[in-house]
């Protein structure tokens, strides 16, 4: 069975640091890895990851994935309060349609 | 409207009542997915549909679930006699196409309350 786990589980911090979000992942047959963010009910996508090594960059958010540790970290840097979500990690394998979603880490960023 | 919509935003019924949950996909996305997602927990899936035909029911929790996808667009997922542990946001995305590499693009989501 597939296996997606995040951590942390919770994240409270203040403006202007920075945060390291961790996804580690067993699957058969990986495919590729998704970040989203949860503000209140819809997920937003963030990145899709492929290649190990190569790194995603929107802003002041970035992600990397790394396949012979099985894993792969979404940094923030410079949080606001409007990084305030859930950030959601998901693992699509070969032999599924369905991505399998981590149960995501709990950003809190104070003023 | 470009996005998926989702109807009701909220619902509170009773237990043993019926419920219908409506999904509204990107036009044009040939792919749509049901999850559920309790209080503090992450996505589960439930059933996804490619066209109008549904080839993953494996994540449905019980008989009391089922789903419904009509005109490769509007979807519908009815809850029989409902139970309090059906109390969750139940979420809907859809993708161009189905499979790996698809980008899903999520809904509102429905949060449902059984008393």
């Amino acid at each position: 069975e597939d296996k997606v786990v995040q951590s942390p589980l919770s994240l409270v911090v203040h403006e202007g640091d920075t945060v390291t979000l961790n996804c580690s992942y067993e699957v058969t047959n990986f495919r590729s890895l998704l970040w989203y963010k949860q503000e209140k009910k819809a997920p937003t996508f963030l990145f899709m990851l492929t290649s190990s090594g190569i790194e995603k960059k929107s802003g002041r958010l970035s992600s990397i994935l790394d396949k012979k540790e099985l894993s792969s970290i979404l940094n923030i840097t410079a949080t606001q309060t409007g990084d305030s979500a859930i950030y959601l990690c998901a693992v699509a394998s070969g032999g599924s349609y369905i991505p399998t979603f981590g149960r995501g880490t709990s950003l809190i960023v104070h003023p | 409207g470009a996005g998926v919509s989702q109807s009701p935003s909220n619902k509170v019924t009773e237990k043993g009542k019926d419920v219908e949950l409506r999904c509204d996909p990107i036009s044009g996305h040939t792919a749509l997915y049901w999850y559920r997602q309790r209080l503090g927990q992450g996505l589960e899936f439930l059933i996804y549909f490619q066209g109008n035909s549904a080839p993953d029911k494996s994540g449905l929790p019980s008989d009391r679930f089922s789903a419904e996808r009509t005109g490769e667009s509007v979807s519908t997922l009815t809850i029989q006699r409902t139970q309090q542990e059906d109390s969750a946001v139940y979420l809907c995305a859809s993708s161009l196409l189905a499979g790996v590499g698809n980008e899903q693009f999520f809904g509102p989501g429905t949060r449902l309350t059984v008393l």
